[in-house]
């Protein structure tokens, strides 16, 4: 079965700090990656999607990048941390299914909360 | 382009009674929706998925879903809400592509012992 598995789960950094967030999926071969926001009080915000290696979508120009070293690696950076930051980072896999392509679900991993001070 | 609506960000039942969470969607395609459940710190786990074999679509923990092309609604309900429903719940729609869920603003569910 698959797995998606994310960390660290928690993170407290300062305003201007690097960060690395890290995602990594298990039990399948060429998944589309996600990676989302949820500000406090709000709704999902989709960050970035992978659809291969080296292939990354941007949703919302800002600080953060994302990058897929590995098929089924995804990593989300920032060179310099701004207080707007701070949320719960969710990562997501997807298969596309042969067949009806309408019915491709996503798979959320556990989540890391970033809070920056 | 396909996007959901949810009615009510914050909804409030009792223990036992029954759950009714809204979801509307505008789609100019015959739609794919789910609902997704959000425990709190956790990440967000599939209940149910509409892919047009039924328009009755029954999920994990007793929730389940009617597709109604009439009303362009997808309901969630559960008979008798039990403390662990306690979440915020999720309405989504398929629009196609790689880049491919549309997500609602999300529902906090609370049950009132």
């Amino acid at each position: 079965s698959q797995t998606i598995h994310q960390w660290p789960a928690t993170l407290v950094q300062p305003v201007g700090s690097p960060l690395s967030l890290e995602c990594t999926v298990e039990g399948t071969s060429n998944p589309n990656l996600y990676w989302y926001r949820q500000a406090a009080g709000r709704g999902l915000q989709l960050l970035f999607y992978s659809v291969g290696i080296g292939q990354i979508s941007s949703e919302v120009p800002q600080n953060l990048s994302a990058s897929r070293p590995q098929d089924r690696q995804f990593i989300l950076s920032s060179k310099k941390l701004l207080l707007s930051d701070s949320g719960f980072y969710l990562c997501a896999w997807s298969v596309l299914p042969t067949g009806n392509l309408w019915t491709e679900t996503q798979y959320f991993g556990p989540g890391t909360r970033l809070l920056v001070l | 382009a396909q996007s959901v609506t949810q009615l009510g960000s914050h909804v409030s039942v009792s223990e036992g009674a029954l759950v009714l969470l809204r979801c509307n969607y505008s789609s100019s395609v015959p739609p794919y929706l789910f609902w997704y459940v959000q425990y709190p710190n956790q990440g967000l786990q599939l209940l149910l998925k509409y892919t047009s074999a039924a328009t009755l679509v029954k999920g994990i923990n007793g929730f389940e879903a009617e597709f109604k092309k009439s009303e362009t609604s997808f309901h969630l309900t559960k008979p008798s809400a039990h403390m662990r429903d306690a979440a915020e719940y999720f309405c989504a729609v398929n629009r196609g592509g790689a880049n491919n869920l549309f997500f609602g603003t999300g529902t906090r569910l609370t049950v009132i012992p």
